[in-house]
This record gives C-alpha cells, structure tokens and sequence, in this order.
C-alpha cells in the first residue's frame, strides 16, 4: 500500500514564525503536492514537484515555498506565518497521469 | 482557468436510494477522471478512475463519462449512512496535477 506521512496532525503557530511542513511518501512516486483545503473553496495546489530539485507554483503559492532534496520528501515552508495561512494542509503524491495519494493532514493554526 | 463544476449540495437521500453526483468541466484536453471520497477532517480517497465513455462499476459505485458533453458522474447505488461524504471530482490533462473541483457533499440518512 502506498503510504503518505506528514509530520504532525495539528500544529499551532505564532504570527511571523517560520514554519517547516514536511511529508514523505514511500512508493517512489515521481510527482508530490501540497494542497491547503478551506471551508467552500476546496483543495487548492500550493506547489508541486515532479522531480528532485524541481518545482511549479500551483494556482497559491505567494507566502509559501517548497524544498525537494529527496525524492521521496517534500518540503513546504511559511516563511512568515499569517493568521490567513491557517488552514488544513495536504501532502500528495502520484505517479504521472494516475491518482493522487493524500497523507492525512496537518491542521495548522497560526495564531 | 480550467473550471470543475460540482454542485456542492448537501444531497440528502434515503439509506437504500440511488445517489447521483455529477460533475462538469471545461478542459476538452481532459483525458481521464478520477472521483475522491472524503469525510470530515480525512484526506481524500480515491473510489473511482474512468477514462473511456460510458460506464464503469464497482460494487455499489458506477462512474459515467460522457467527454462529448463533458460531464462525468458517480452513482451510488444502495446508499448507506456511511456513504456520507464530500465527493470529488477530479479531471486531468496531460499535465502533472489534478484539476478537483469544490466537491458536492452527501448525506444518507436513515
């Protein structure tokens, strides 16, 4: 079974903090997002990947930034956290042109 | 913007009943499609994957595609209160990501 971790369920954060978000799949998947689902606007890309070292801005990634140094990690970073970045946090995974694997989440709340 | 339409309900239906979930997109490039189930506070699940027109089944779920009209639809059939769930549509290109739409949500009622 493929497997998506990400590194907390919940995390509460203060306004300006820098804050590391990290997932791991373990099935050698090629392509890794990051989504950031609201209450009535759904799953929306942040960022993805699709190869080590490689990156592509999805439809929100201003204040936000990514890292993928492994293949089988990605990371997503708040540079400055906001109270407008709290939100449910989604890690995905897939090869190219099959279904996307999600992780079960990070809550975060910036405070 | 590659638009994915889907009523976001909720659709209420009786325990038993046939649920219908449809979805509508506006990328013709869209080659295959994919339906993601989700209850509250979980991540998506994948339930259903179609890419050629007309129907597949399994089990209790049929996914209908139909890209001349370019909608996609999922039926449930013999819903059960633990069918209750935010239903996603998702279209892909030849892109990399997924297109989801808002998702419609469902709820079974005994």
């Amino acid at each position: 079974d493929v497997k998506v971790t990400q590194s907390s369920r919940y995390l509460v954060k203060r306004t300006g903090e820098k804050v590391f978000l990290e997932c791991v799949q373990d099935m050698d998947h090629e392509n890794m997002f990051w989504y950031r689902q609201d209450p009535g606007l759904g799953l929306r890309l942040i960022y993805f990947s699709y190869d080590v070292k490689m990156k592509e801005k999805g439809d929100i990634p201003e204040g936000y930034s990514v890292s993928r140094e492994k293949k089988e990690r990605f990371s997503l970073i708040l540079e400055s956290a906001s109270t407008n970045q709290t939100s449910m946090y989604l890690c995905a995974s897939s090869l190219r042109g099959y279904e996307q694997y999600f992780g079960p989440g990070t809550r975060l709340t910036v405070t | 913007q590659k638009e994915v339409e889907q009523n976001s309900g909720p659709l209420s239906v009786p325990e038993g009943a046939i649920a219908s979930l449809n979805c509508t997109y506006s990328d013709r490039g869209s080659q295959s499609f994919f339906w993601y189930r989700q209850y509250s506070g979980k991540s998506p699940e994948l339930i259903m994957f179609i890419y050629s027109n007309g129907d597949k089944e399994d089990g209790r779920f049929t996914a209908q595609l139909n890209k001349a009209s370019q909608y996609v639809s999922l039926l449930i059939r013999d819903s059960q209160p633990s069918d209750s769930a935010t239903y996603l549509c998702a279209p892909h290109n030849s892109g990399y990501a997924l297109n989801f739409g808002k998702g419609t949500s469902l709820l079974v009622t005994p």
